[in-house]
């Protein structure tokens, strides 16, 4: 059963930092891609960043509102991957949920899979 | 890549149909998926590729369209389908996601 757990949220000051951990587990996470997704009170859905696997050099992308702010990494000997989140703004407050999307191919046909963490809150505000 | 989603909110009664759109601001080609979030829950995926139906999906719903213009319905009308509903393009970084049609029950 695939599963991830997100912890390490929390309330944080106005340009304050916080890490949040995503553990996974049911799956061959070595080489699957990992997202971060954030969910504002009461708005939608926002993709943070995504962080590909070891075999295409682990490189990260993000949005642009957490460019140079945010940075994911992940410890594939731990099956984790991290969000780190510096100069935090009272925009940037939201649930962030990690997520995968995997593939599973039968001959020509594949098909997506999309798993979600719980969510983490995150509250910043002074 | 900008997402329109239309209606806001849908209200409607169960057992009838629902049909939300999803326009998109340039070409994804079928490269779309349709999310699912009911309150306190994490998204679940519906539809993907545009058009084919996750697993575990029920028949009732279904999605259709190309390039920008994009189409979720949903027959017969169950209390458990009354959530949020959210496009997703996957064509291009960013990822974006629509700000969601609210399925509501009239």
């Amino acid at each position: 059963e695939v599963q991830l757990v997100e912890s390490g949220g929390g309330l944080v000051k106005p340009g304050g930092s916080v890490r949040l951990s995503c553990v996974a587990s049911g799956f061959g996470f070595d080489y699957t891609w990992m997202n971060w997704v954030r969910q504002g009170p009461g708005k939608g859905l926002e993709w943070v960043g995504r962080i590909r696997s070891k075999r295409e050099g682990r490189t990260a992308d993000y949005t642009a509102p957490v460019k140079g702010r945010f940075t994911i990494s992940r410890d594939d000997s731990k099956n984790t991957v991290f969000l780190q989140m510096d100069g935090l703004k009272s925009e940037d407050t939201a649930v962030y949920y990690c997520m995968t999307v995997l593939s599973n191919c039968s001959g020509a046909v594949c098909y997506r899979y999309d798993y979600w963490g719980q969510g983490a809150l995150v509250t910043v505000s002074s | 890549i900008a997402m329109t989603q239309s209606p806001v909110t849908l209200s409607v009664s169960p057992g009838e149909s629902a049909t939300l759109s999803c326009r998109v601001s340039q070409s994804v080609d079928t490269d779309l998926a349709w999310h699912q979030q009911k309150p306190g829950q994490s998204p679940r995926l519906l539809i993907y590729r545009a058009s084919t139906r996750a697993t575990g999906i029920p028949a009732r719903f279904s999605g259709s369209g190309s390039g920008t213009e994009f189409t979720l319905t949903i027959s017969s009308l169950q209390s458990d389908d009354f959530a949020i509903y959210y496009c997703q393009q996957y064509r291009t970084w960013p990822l974006t996601f629509g700000a969601g049609t609210k399925l509501e029950i009239k």
